[in-house]
């Protein structure tokens, strides 16, 4: 969905470096999220956010942190990465009133060497 | 936490009707059911929601017994390009935290 962008679509990076992720959406929703996704897997949920003061854990949060800087930006750091953080990185919208639906972006493609 | 049960991989050929089937045993009062497609290396697509009985749009239709304890995501005549893994949902407004969690989903394989 165009309404949700993601930076940068594919990352290489070393053991130990600090990256981030980064979500922008046009969609005027309150709600984000990240989630990854391993291949031939469902998506697991990282984080997520329900409005801009809001930053909630998910089931896999360790090794990562989120910022909410405005309600349209919700950017995911790994403070050190580790190869066992390759993965597909997806954020997501969604609205309350629209009973949880959620937009996803195209996904950004990490590996970890 | 609403847990769902879909099969892990269903196949089909080309202009057959698909039903997918997904227990959501504790499904809660407010929650609804959402249905999602996702091909590789894309995010989920939302396809179809519901809360009750049935619902239908211009890609598939959903069928809600009334126990809710159970959905069916039906695809008419589907095509190769409805390879795709399929992901049940169930949640939906609430006050005391996230409740959406996604599982594994059904990969659908369409065969010519």
């Amino acid at each position: 969905d165009a309404d949700v962008t993601q930076t940068p679509r594919n990352r290489i990076t070393k053991t130990g470096k600090r990256i981030m992720l980064e979500c922008s959406q046009t969609k005027g929703h309150d709600r984000m999220y990240w989630y990854r996704q391993d291949p031939g897997l469902g998506l697991r949920l990282i984080y997520y956010s329900f409005d801009v003061k809001d930053i909630n854990k998910g089931e896999i949060s360790d090794g990562y942190s989120v910022s909410r800087q405005a309600q349209a930006k919700f950017s995911l750091s790994l403070e050190s990465a580790i190869p066992n953080q390759t993965a597909l990185y997806f954020c997501a919208t969604s609205d309350l009133n629209s009973q949880e639906t959620q937009y996803f972006g195209p996904g950004t493609r990490l590996l970890v060497l | 936490l609403a847990k769902t049960t879909q099969p892990i991989s269903m196949d089909s050929y080309e202009g057959q009707e698909v039903n997918i089937t997904c227990s959501h045993n504790n499904i809660a009062t407010n929650d609804y059911i959402t249905w999602y497609q996702q091909f590789p290396s894309q995010g989920p697509r939302f396809i179809i929601q519901g809360y009750k009985t049935k619902v239908t749009n211009e890609v598939a239709s959903l069928f809600i017994p009334a126990d809710r304890k159970s959905s069916t995501l039906s695809l008419p005549r589907v095509s190769l390009s409805d390879t795709a893994v399929y992901y049940c949902l169930v949640g939906g407004p609430n006050t005391g935290g996230f409740k959406t969690i996604f599982g594994a989903g059904t990969r659908l394989f369409v065969k010519a």
